[in-house]
């Protein structure tokens, strides 16, 4: 069965440090990944996607994400965190074999940055 | 500008009655979406339509309702059938066409209380 971890619910990093939002994964072939944002309140915001290709993609807002297919992560990466960064982090993952309407979202992490 | 609009963005329900839930979309696609999200739940799927007259139930459809009259619209109800109705609703589409990734856009959601 497909799955999606995002084994933090929170993380918190002081401004001006790098930080990193994990993501693990359980699909069978190449699957497609997704991270988004999410403010309070707000909808979901599309940061980044990977398909193929090189293994970091850079997205909004000036996060990348790497994806390492031995260990089966797409962790979200910024190598200087803003306080405006604290939201709601989600993690996905689609068989492009199958319909959008299978993306699976991971619970969501937390990103709290202190001044 | 292209985008998803939701309706209204604050919702009181009494107990007992329906209210239904906007969702517009002038992004042409083909596909509608709509989640529920719970505090630490993440998303969970309601109904999705990937044409006009046509929907399936996603994985907690119990209790609610939709249509898909125009490709622009996907209308949610929740009935007075589903017992815990307060949540915060989030409407998403995204392209369903051969060889495109599928990220879903959403709206900036609507939130319901039942009082």
């Amino acid at each position: 069965a497909q799955s999606v971890a995002q084994p933090e619910d929170q993380v918190n990093v002081a401004e001006g440090n790098p930080l990193t939002v994990k993501c693990t994964y359980s699909v069978s072939g190449n699957p497609y990944l997704f991270w988004y944002v999410q403010y309070p309140n707000r909808g979901l915001q599309f940061l980044l996607k990977y398909i193929t290709g090189d293994n970091l993609v850079k997205g909004s807002y000036g996060f990348e994400a790497e994806f390492n297919k031995s260990q089966t992560s797409f962790h979200l990466k910024k190598p200087s965190a803003l306080v405006s960064d604290s939201a709601l982090y989600f993690c996905a993952v689609r068989d492009p074999y199958s319909s959008a309407s299978k993306i699976i979202f991971g619970s969501g992490t937390r990103l709290s940055i202190r001044p | 500008d292209g985008g998803i609009t939701q309706s209204p963005k604050y919702l009181f329900r009494k107990e007992g009655q329906n209210v239904t839930l906007s969702c517009e979309q002038n992004l042409n696609h083909d596909a509608m979406y709509w989640y529920r999200q719970d505090p630490g739940q993440g998303l969970r799927l309601i109904y999705y339509s990937q044409i006009v007259n046509d929907f399936q139930k996603g994985d907690i459809a119990e209790g609610y309702s939709v249509s898909r009259e125009k490709k622009e619209s996907f209308p949610l109800t929740v009935t007075s059938a589903q017992k815990n109705p307060t949540a915060f609703y989030l409407c998403a589409s995204s392209t369903i066409l051969a060889g495109e990734t599928g990220e879903l856009f959403f709206g900036e959601g609507s939130r319901l209380t039942v009082l």
